[in-house]
């Protein structure tokens, strides 16, 4: 079985500093592991994935995760906020053969110029 | 090409009516699946399709709900007398997938519509 834990409903930045959004992860086989953001009113966009090729995953918008297997986490950094970042973002978790996802219960972004 | 396309974007209903939904996926995914947002939560699965096949149905999904893609294209998700505890964005998702584990490009990724949101009164 696979689930993610999110630590942090809600968390505020500000502008220009460092992005830390924690996802651990339990799963009983290799993972796949992703981030997405949300909008509001909007779907989802994907950000990074995680598919065993490398530990240090670099995804859109200047985002990157390092998938740590002993810590059984995700988290997800960004060097430098900035105010369009602004938004939901969930941790997902699949099987690796790729079925349905399990998310996270979402972090909500804030930040402040 | 377009993306995965849902309609409607809205849907105000009265308790007790049905209502369709329908999700056109990425031309070439083979997978196509629902999920189901409230407020404040993440999206939670409720069934996937491989082409015209549904494959996997969560628990959430009661008898009230249907899914069908016929021919492995566009889907439809239908829920019969809907109740307030219906009210929540659906959310349609699709994905090219193959076996193998994937190292790099596009594969065993979903790609999310825009949701439909619910409002039963």
């Amino acid at each position: 079985a696979q689930s993610v834990t999110q630590l942090g409903s809600h968390v505020s930045v500000s502008e220009g500093a460092l992005v830390l959004l924690r996802c651990n992860y339990s799963s009983s086989v290799p993972p796949y592991l992703f981030w997405y953001v949300q909008y509001p009113n909007q779907g989802l966009q994907l950000l990074l994935k995680y598919t065993s090729a490398a530990t240090l995953v670099k995804g859109i918008n200047g985002f990157e995760a390092e998938f740590k297997k002993s810590e059984t986490s995700f988290h997800l950094t960004k060097p430098s906020a900035h105010m369009s970042d602004a938004a939901e973002y969930f941790c997902a978790v699949s099987a690796n053969t790729g079925n349905q996802f399990y998310f996270g219960t979402g972090t909500s972004l804030t930040v402040i110029p | 090409d377009t993306g995965v396309s849902q309609d409607p974007r809205h849907k105000i209903t009265k308790r007790g009516q049905n209502v369709t939904f329908r999700c056109d996926p990425i031309s070439e995914h083979n997978r196509l699946y629902w999920y189901r947002q409230t407020l404040g939560q993440g999206p939670e699965f409720l069934t996937y399709f491989q082409n015209e096949a549904q494959l996997e149905k969560s628990r959430l999904l009661s008898d009230r709900f249907s899914a069908e893609r016929p021919k492995g294209s566009f889907s439809t998700l239908e829920i019969q007398r809907t109740e307030q505890g219906d009210s929540a964005m659906y959310l349609c998702a699709s994905s090219k997938q193959d076996r193998h584990r994937d190292s790099g490009g596009t594969r065993n990724e979903q790609y999310f519509g825009p949701g439909t949101r619910l409002t039963v009164t």
